[in-house]
């Protein structure tokens, strides 16, 4: 059964600083990984998707690589901002497109 | 951009009540899956859809839960008899295919479901 565990759990930082937020997941037979953002209340919203056969993908100020064989993934944020402050979900794609997710890492950026 | 729409945002219910939570996917998905959200817990997966049939249920879609997609827009989830530990946020999911290199999923902003 897959496991799929985030770290930190809470992180805050000051704005501007550069960021890592980290997933590990107990299977490596993935087909994606999958990071998503949710604001207190909220819905999810996708921000990356990685097929498992790529390394990372970048979008703006977010970049995220995955390591399958060693399973793991890394979230890496660029100059934070208070905007970004958000609850960060890493969820792992298994057979039938079903998602197994971490618990989320809250984070806050302070002005 | 299209999205994935979700009603009611928030239902107050008693227990041992019907629910019945409705959601239209993007207009061209072909896959659809429904996940809930216990406040403070992760995101858990129920049940996902395909071809007017379920494909997949987790051990939490017992006999209370069932889908149904009763035209070509809405897919709904019901819960026949509702548990105080039924309350929770419902999201609903859509993906246009699942094959070799299966695409992004996309989420509503959720039902929330409040029993008393």
């Amino acid at each position: 059964k897959q496991e799929v565990t985030q770290i930190p759990a809470a992180l805050s930082v000051p704005e501007g600083e550069n960021l890592v937020l980290n997933c590990s997941f107990t299977d490596s037979a993935i087909y994606n990984l999958q990071w998503f953002r949710q604001d207190p209340g909220k819905g999810l919203t996708s921000l990356l998707l990685i097929q498992s056969s790529q390394r990372e993908q970048t979008s703006g100020r977010l970049n995220a690589s995955l390591d399958k064989s060693s399973g793991r993934s890394t979230l890496y944020i660029a100059a934070s901002q208070p905007g970004d402050s958000a609850t960060y979900l890493c969820a792992v794609g298994s057979s039938g497109s079903r998602l197994t997710f971490g618990e989320g890492t809250q984070l806050t950026v302070n002005p | 951009e299209p999205e994935v729409t979700q009603t009611p945002s928030h239902q107050v219910t008693q227990m041992g009540q019907e629910v019945i939570l409705r959601c239209v996917p993007i207009s061209n998905h072909l896959y659809f899956y429904w996940y809930r959200q216990i406040l403070g817990q992760k995101v858990e997966f129920l049940v996902s859809f395909y071809n007017n049939e379920i494909s997949e249920k987790s051990e939490i879609f017992d006999d209370q839960f069932s889908v149904e997609r009763p035209d070509g827009s809405n897919f709904t989830l019901k819960i026949r008899s509702t548990k105080l530990e039924d309350s929770a946020m419902y999201f609903c999911a859509s993906i246009r295919d699942r094959g070799g290199s299966p695409g992004e999923l996309f989420f509503g902003e959720g039902s929330r479901l409040t029993v008393l």
